[in-house]
């Protein structure tokens, strides 16, 4: 199985900060890795695919970046809706697997 | 554009069944693999299985392989995950994802709560 570390797993920020998350694969992933955003009692909602497409109606200041096993999503400019936990995860190869998440929260 | 509607919460006893639906729209529903995953309460997110609704070609995590069936019904686009031997382990939210290889993003459902409780 390939792993997903994430890091950090939780950072505080202020409002205007600019964020960014790791995720590493423990092999590499062809790119095939997305990046979702979950507040509390939601479900996820994607963000990024293919390490670097942004999904349809996410705003700009979400980007993805990386390649091979190296991984980064960054938040140009935190806003207060932007306080949630974030994930990674591979769809390279089965079983999908998923980084263990990093909360945002405010400073 | 995609939608993927989720069944309403079910409460099971232990060594129960539970089968929860997914019924996809907005898009051509033999395309595209029908992923699920659950998430525990206070926990991370798990991937449990997939299946193509085209052949109804599944594969599932080891983990809940003899337990865990996925199946289909082309004519109201629907996708089911029954998983079986219900343990109190198995109370979480399950997902159903969709859109991986479509090139145009990723879709989640709003998730059904199962509860498995004496």
């Amino acid at each position: 199985d390939i792993q997903m570390t994430q890091s950090p797993s939780s950072l505080s920020a202020s409002v205007g900060d600019r964020v960014t998350i790791t995720c590493r694969a423990s092999q590499g992933i062809n790119n095939k890795l997305a990046w979702f955003q979950q507040k509390p009692g939601k479900a996820p909602k994607s963000l990024i695919y293919a390490a670097s497409s942004l999904q349809s109606g996410v705003p700009s200041k979400f980007s993805g970046s990386g390649s091979g096993t190296d991984f980064t999503l960054t938040i140009s400019s935190l806003q207060p809706e932007d306080f949630a936990t974030y994930y990674c995860q591979q769809y390279s190869s089965y079983p999908l697997t998923f980084g263990g998440g990093t909360k945002v929260e405010i400073k | 554009q995609v939608l993927l509607v989720q069944s309403g919460a079910e409460v099971e006893k232990p060594g129960a069944s539970v089968k929860a639906s997914c019924k996809a729209s907005g898009y051509t529903f033999t395309n595209y693999y029908m992923h699920w995953v659950r998430q525990a309460p206070g926990q991370g997110l798990e991937w449990m299985g997939r299946i193509l609704p085209s052949d109804s070609n599944t594969r599932y995590a080891q983990k809940f392989q003899g337990r865990l069936t996925l199946t289909r019904d082309t004519s109201t686009s629907t996708v089911y995950m029954e998983l079986s031997s219900l343990r109190s382990e198995d109370t979480a939210v399950y997902y159903c994802i969709t859109g991986y290889s479509s090139g145009n993003g990723i879709e989640w459902g709003q998730g059904t709560l199962v509860t498995v409780s004496s």
